[in-house]
């Protein structure tokens, strides 16, 4: 099955710095990526996605890159601020089987300093 | 209006019993998840259902089960609670569709205790 491997599991930045957070897959036939942001006592909420047919993807302050050859896929979000800090998960899916499940990395925690 | 709802928020109860834990989404989506998120904050998918038939189900214990009575709800029965189901617990729905039933949509959470 599925393994997606998170680093760093903690990432403290100045705000206004950028924060990357990288993941990397095992199943060549995954091919949709989101990233989601949770915050202190709520549920995971979606804030990016790549599909396999496209390298990069933006959104604001946000972007995803994604590179098939190597299986890895990277979070960055630009400007840090303090409302940014959360744990942030990337995951994994395989959207060619009847099964749509996704494997969740272990999550970065994301602190940005004031 | 909450998109997806859990009930309740929390709960704390003995080892030995047994509870549910309710889930409903109002988006029109045809597939449902029940997610297990450790003290370590790991994700792991448990039970998924589309249109009230279970398509996944990951090596959980007997002791969960889960109903869809519609494809609008779907609950989570556990019995005999032991000390290791102390989690938080997320539902979770997706649209059917090509390129749209990977998007998941989360609840809340449910914070179960197990004394």
């Amino acid at each position: 099955g599925e393994n997606v491997e998170q680093h760093p599991s903690t990432l403290s930045v100045q705000e206004g710095d950028s924060a990357v957070i990288k993941c990397t897959y095992s199943d060549s036939a995954s091919n949709y990526f989101p990233w989601y942001k949770q915050e202190l006592g709520k549920g995971p909420q979606l804030i990016i996605d790549i599909r396999s047919n496209v390298g990069e993807k933006k959104d604001q302050r946000i972007a995803v890159t994604l590179n098939k050859t190597a299986k890895h896929f990277s979070l960055h979000i630009t400007e840090t601020q303090p409302e940014d800090s959360a744990v942030y998960f990337c995951a994994a899916s395989d959207s060619g089987g009847s099964n749509y499940k996704l494997t969740f990395g272990k999550g970065t925690l994301l602190t940005v300093n004031p | 209006d909450t998109a997806v709802s859990q009930t309740p928020k929390y709960l704390v109860t003995q080892m030995g019993n047994d509870k549910s834990i309710k889930c409903e989404q109002n988006l029109g989506h045809d597939t449902m998840y029940w997610y297990k998120q450790d003290s370590k904050k790991f994700l792991k998918i448990m039970f998924s259902y589309n249109n009230k038939e279970l398509i996944i189900n990951e090596t959980v214990p007997n002791r969960f089960s889960p109903k869809s009575p519609d494809k609008a709800h779907l609950n989570l029965h556990i019995n005999s609670l032991e000390l290791g189901d102390s989690a938080v617990y997320f539902c979770a729905s997706s649209q059917d569709g090509d390129g749209l039933r990977e998007t998941q949509y989360f609840g809340p959470g449910t914070r179960l205790l197990v004394l």
